[in-house]
């Protein structure tokens, strides 16, 4: 499975949005991007996922770029209660070559600010 | 509320206890997860379910033993552990295992141990 690497840390403010990014150069051709986040005290919760294509849900949005070597989550409108970790896994389907499981990282933490 | 529920929230426990820690998930999936997060810790994989059957061990030492007797229920049985094992243990499900594109984990709140 593909690693990834995300800064440690971000700050936002209240009302703006926040764009986490995430490096997966080595990503391969049936690897899938995940984005999960844990708010203290609490089990990781699924956000948005993308093989190729921008993604877009009722949480976020996911960007993608063309070589698939890199991705951005965005949240639009960042709230107090955004305030989380947030990881960024790549994933491939267990026996194509890739474990299928969930590998945590160290995530980046997003303090969204008043 | 993801679905999964996990119990107690929190246990102390001596070395010497035997204690056991319950999932319960009413989602109707097929695979069911133990993660143990310590302090400034990533998530780490323990064991991992499907259709009741083990098939992901992550060299678990052997005080922590899980029991999956069915699809909806997941217990991890701890015994004579140490005070490092002190961290916060989820438990997860999805659908299937590793299967499909759709794939989700859901997880519980998690049960924060200490050993003292």
């Amino acid at each position: 499975d593909a690693k990834t690497t995300q800064p440690p840390s971000m700050d936002c403010a209240e009302g703006r949005a926040a764009n986490l990014p995430c490096n997966h150069s080595t990503i391969s051709g049936n690897e899938y991007v995940y984005w999960y986040r844990q708010i203290h005290s609490q089990g990781p919760q699924y956000i948005i996922h993308g093989l190729k294509n921008n993604e877009t849900n009722e949480m976020a949005s996911l960007i993608i770029t063309e070589d698939r070597k890199s991705s951005t989550l965005i949240l639009p409108h960042a709230t107090l209660r955004d305030t989380a970790v947030y990881y960024c896994i790549v994933r491939g389907f267990h026996g194509s070559g890739n474990t299928g499981k969930l590998i945590f990282g160290q995530g980046t933490t997003l303090q969204v600010k008043p | 509320e993801t679905g999964v529920t996990q119990t107690p929230r929190h246990l102390v426990m001596g070395m010497t206890n035997k204690k056991s820690l319950k999932c319960e998930q009413h989602l109707g999936h097929n695979a069911m997860y133990w993660y143990k997060q310590s302090a400034k810790k990533p998530l780490e994989l323990m064991f991992v379910y499907s259709l009741e059957e083990r098939v992901e061990n992550n060299s678990v030492p052997s005080r922590f033993s899980p029991e999956c007797p069915n699809s909806s229920h997941l217990f991890l049985h701890l015994h004579t552990l140490q005070p490092e094992d002190s961290a916060l243990y989820l438990c997860a499900s999805s659908q299937d295992f590793g299967g499909g594109l759709d794939e989700k984990l859901f997880f519980g709140s998690g049960t924060q141990l200490s050993v003292l």
